[in-house]
């Protein structure tokens, strides 16, 4: 089975501070693939990244970067420079070969509030 | 803007009466896939389709249940509506599960009320 855990329920940073959200995820798959969803307060999941098992380079996408640790099952997201508009909930999601039609197993997700 | 519509965007039902959600998929995708979303959780998933056959189906009752029609748009029917499907419906659409690699892009979402 699978499993997404996002410790941090809320988050409020200053605009312009730094904030990372963490993503611990389970699975006993050896292939698996890990997203990032960003869900404003209109409600659609916007697709932020998807990272596969096999490809543990970090990467970096304007003012996002994202940390993937095989070893400690973490998948850590972080924006730099925050701003108002980063201002929503973020889910981390996993899904796995294991089960054929790689249904995405979500967290519990992490409300962003970016104060002006 | 991912493509993926989905209608009504509101609705409101009456304990014990029945719903159909519906989903245009994304230009060229045969997969799509069904969450329920509670508030304040992470989106649950519901089932897929792919080429219009149920492609796996999470823990839900079977009063759930989907059809994918040739042009790969989508339904979700629920009957005997309880208080707690209250929810956002999402649908999804992948470009081919068979692919096993690609993205779900979702969309608006459907927020269904049951009274």
């Amino acid at each position: 089975a699978q499993k997404v855990t996002q410790a941090q329920t809320e988050i409020s940073v200053v605009e312009k501070e730094d904030v990372t959200l963490d993503c611990v995820y389970e699975t006993r798959d050896t292939t698996y693939y890990l997203f990032w969803y960003k869900q404003p307060p209109s409600g659609e999941l916007v697709f932020l990244i998807r990272r596969n098992s096999f490809d543990e380079q970090n990467e970096i996408s304007g003012r996002y970067s994202w940390n993937f640790q095989k070893s400690t099952s973490s998948f850590n997201f972080t924006i730099t420079a925050s701003q108002v508009v980063d201002s929503a909930v973020y889910f981390c999601a996993l899904s796995a070969t294991g089960a054929g039609s790689y249904q995405l197993t979500f967290g519990k997700g992490t409300k962003l509030s970016v104060i002006p | 803007e991912t493509g993926v519509t989905q209608s009504p965007t509101h609705l409101i039902k009456t304990r014990g009466q029945q719903v159909t959600l519906r989903c245009s998929s994304q230009s060229g995708h045969n997969t799509v896939s069904w969450y329920q979303q509670a508030l304040g959780q992470g989106p649950q998933f519901i089932f897929q389709y792919y080429r219009e056959e149920e492609n796996g189906r999470g823990n839900f009752p079977p009063r759930f249940s989907g059809l994918q029609f040739p042009n790969y748009s989508s339904e979700l029917n629920v009957n005997a509506l309880e208080l707690d499907d209250s929810a956002l419906y999402l649908c999804a659409s992948s470009l081919d599960v068979a692919r096993g690699t690609d993205t779900q892009y979702f969309g608006p979402g459907t927020r269904l009320t049951v009274l």
